[in-house]
């Protein structure tokens, strides 16, 4: 099931850079988008999210762009922390279902 | 700030066995889910509660798997006869409301199940 893909496994930035993690989605259906940060040995903890009736929502660091043309979302953070260091998974919802389906994750690592 | 709680952390069990993996899901939320995630895999759903029924499942959930909400605060994930490939990190998560004001999940901290 690839209707959520991350297809970048790793990012690596600076501390104070920007941080911009993507995701691609293939069903035209999905209606609402989320993205959560994981540490090892936790769950999911959630971050932001968008509906598809918006192009951009933003919450202190971080801030998700919605391209529905492009079926591409991507999550940016700004500055960059050593804390932010995580797994970063998107998810999409829709299709007349609750159920969230998940990328594979993109591992970001902030250097000090 | 309220938080979807698991036990037990880690439950280890012999391939065959019953298992029961206990989650507290925030008191004033509706939706009740279980998600798993096999190691190096994506997290996948496993099935959704609202109501005291299953709304919704995924062909992971087959006879072997099924949920209760025992009492007001519980929401348990059964299994009846594990197998190896039950290995894996179980997650709960609740949500707030129905869909078209809360679509945001919110996660426990995961319960790692091993199947020998």
């Amino acid at each position: 099931d690839q209707q959520v893909k991350q297809n970048s496994p790793s990012l690596s930035v600076q501390e104070g850079r920007i941080s911009i993690l993507n995701c691609d989605y293939t069903n035209s259906m999905f209606d609402y988008f989320l993205w959560y940060k994981k540490y090892p040995a936790e769950g999911p903890t959630f971050l932001i999210s968008i509906s598809s009736i918006k192009d951009k929502n933003e919450d202190g660091r971080f801030t998700v762009f919605l391209n529905k043309s492009a079926k591409h979302l991507s999550l940016h953070i700004v500055p960059s922390q050593p804390g932010d260091s995580a797994v970063y998974f998107c998810a999409a919802t829709g299709d007349s279902s609750y159920k969230l389906i998940f990328g594979s994750g993109t591992r970001l690592l902030v250097r000090p | 700030e309220p938080e979807v709680t698991q036990t037990p952390s880690h439950q280890v069990t012999q391939m065959g066995q019953e298992v029961i993996l206990r989650c507290v899901p925030i008191s004033n939320h509706l939706y009740f889910y279980w998600y798993r995630q096999i190691l190096g895999q994506k997290v996948e759903f496993l099935v959704s509660f609202y109501n005291n029924e299953i709304s919704e499942k995924s062909e992971i959930f087959d006879d072997q798997f099924s949920v209760e909400r025992p009492d007001g605060s519980n929401f348990t994930l059964k299994i009846r006869s594990t197998k190896l490939e039950d290995s894996a990190m179980y997650f709960c998560a609740s949500s707030a409301l129905s869909r078209g004001t809360s679509y945001e999940q919110y996660f426990g901290p995961g319960t790692r199940l091993t199947v020998t």
